[in-house]
């Protein structure tokens, strides 16, 4: 099956840096690729949809500038928490949709906790 | 934003019993998915579907959808402890831009 991978799985950083977290897919291209946050004990809630070439388009109340993403290639996504602070520690997942196929069924990444202290 | 709801939001049950989720969803959808989440994970794909669909079978799992109720339903029988993890339903709304809202999860433990 598809697999998507995340990096770092896990970072812990100070309050006011900025942290990248990328997100793959290892064997398909996927022209769109999914952000989620997600609390502890909490549903997933989406915050951008990232497009290939293109603007990601941004989930209402999701700062853009804050949530910096990048789908420089068809593999490739990455997401920028930029300034970050400890109201950003968030389990941050990211998934993405197969064009090949003819579903919905989005392949998820094994998540990034972000801890910022 | 969350448009499902899903109850219980916590179930616990002996291995071998069957467990089973329901979902609602408030809007007009093109399919309904499963998914599961074990803990601190991501996610992993279940089941779809379609809005045309009434009932789905995979392996251990059944899935129902009442599109006049809005609603649909995971059974898992025979359960295992190894089905432990968190269960969302996530649904792509008619005419949208295929993007999955995620209902709220129910919290599954299969005791030994």
């Amino acid at each position: 099956g598809a697999v998507v991978s995340q990096h770092p799985s896990w970072v812990i950083c100070k309050s006011g840096t900025s942290v990248k977290i990328e997100c793959r897919s290892l064997d398909f291209q996927a022209t769109t690729m999914f952000w989620y946050r997600q609390f502890p004990k909490q549903s997933l809630m989406l915050m951008a949809t990232s497009n290939e070439g293109s603007k990601a388009t941004y989930e209402q109340g999701v700062e853009k500038d804050k949530f910096l993403i990048n789908h420089a290639s068809l593999t490739l996504s990455t997401l920028t928490v930029t300034s970050a602070h400890p109201e950003d520690s968030s389990f941050y997942i990211c998934s993405a949709r197969d064009p090949t196929t003819s579903t919905d069924t989005q392949y998820f990444g094994p998540g990034t906790r972000l801890t910022v202290l | 934003s969350q448009q499902g709801e899903e109850d219980p939001q916590a179930l616990s049950i002996q291995e071998g019993e069957n467990a089973t989720m329901n979902c609602s969803y408030k809007t007009s959808i093109n399919n309904l998915q499963w998914y599961r989440q074990n803990s601190g994970r991501g996610l992993v794909h279940l089941i779809l579907i379609r809005s045309n669909e009434r009932e789905k079978h995979s392996g251990r799992l059944r899935v129902t959808l009442d599109t006049s109720k809005k609603s649909s339903s995971l059974l898992i029988t025979a359960s295992r402890a190894a089905d432990t993890a968190s269960y969302f339903c996530a649904t792509v709304f008619s005419g949208s831009a295929r993007q999955l809202t995620f209902g709220s999860g129910t919290q599954l433990t299969v005791l030994p």
